[in-house]
């Protein structure tokens, strides 16, 4: 595809409920990285993959947090037994390279916890 | 810590005024520098960045000049029009894997 892509756009779930995250990447591209953003806020560095490998995991708020890229494009962001405070909008971006290039992000999945 | 800081919005700006969204930052060594746009409805984009001190990262009217004497990178631009109507968040990123820091964003909405 043209550019990152993610699935839902948009997600309701209950207080305990499992839910994930999917993220497209460009094609291609080496480094993939999640992030959190709050209502109002920038957003906040969760996890980073240079290709199928999870280099960088310091901030994934809680071990409720989990990420994978089994095959290095795709990746899934799950979230156990959420919490409201998960309550955020979830960016997934890729870039070219391994350090320092530009980071082409997606749309975003809001996640709204009850 | 790495850290961003930018000026508190919204900023509210009439068409052809100019702007100043003010970014300091904290970090060691010498990070690369971003602004990024969030349009109404979309994605983050990146507007332009700079790599070392005293590059000046430019595009769609705007400029950004790397500071490191000032720990700075504020954005300009010489006559917004409505459109740039946004939210305008600066980033700094290092290295080690080039995670990206980001501020907390500035709303910027221009008037006709």
């Amino acid at each position: 595809g043209a550019g990152v892509s993610q699935s839902p756009r948009y997600k309701v779930a209950k207080r305990g409920q499992d839910v994930a995250l999917r993220c497209d990447p460009i094609s291609g591209h080496v480094s993939l990285f999640w992030y959190q953003q709050a209502l109002g806020q920038g957003p906040e560095f969760l996890t980073y993959f240079q290709n199928e490998a999870q280099l960088d995991k310091s901030g994934l708020p809680s071990d409720r947090f989990f990420a994978e890229r089994p095959e290095g494009s795709v990746s899934t962001l799950k979230i156990q037994r959420t919490q409201q405070e998960d309550s955020a909008v979830y960016l997934c971006a890729s870039s070219r390279g391994r350090t320092q290039e530009t980071q082409y992000f997606g749309p975003g999945t809001r996640l709204l916890v009850l | 810590g790495n850290s961003v800081t930018q000026m508190e919005g919204p900023v509210t700006l009439s068409e052809e005024a100019f702007l100043t969204i003010n970014c300091t930052y904290t970090a060691t060594g010498y990070p690369s520098l971003f602004w990024y746009v969030q349009y109404p409805g979309e994605g983050l984009q990146l507007l332009l960045k700079a790599t070392k001190a005293d590059d000046k990262g430019s595009n769609k009217g705007f400029e950004a000049t790397y500071r490191k004497e000032t720990t700075s990178f504020h954005l300009e631009k010489g006559s917004v029009q409505v459109s740039d109507s946004a939210v305008y968040f600066c980033a700094l990123s290092h290295n080690q894997g080039g995670k990206l820091i980001f501020g907390q964003g500035t709303e910027l909405s221009v008037k006709p």
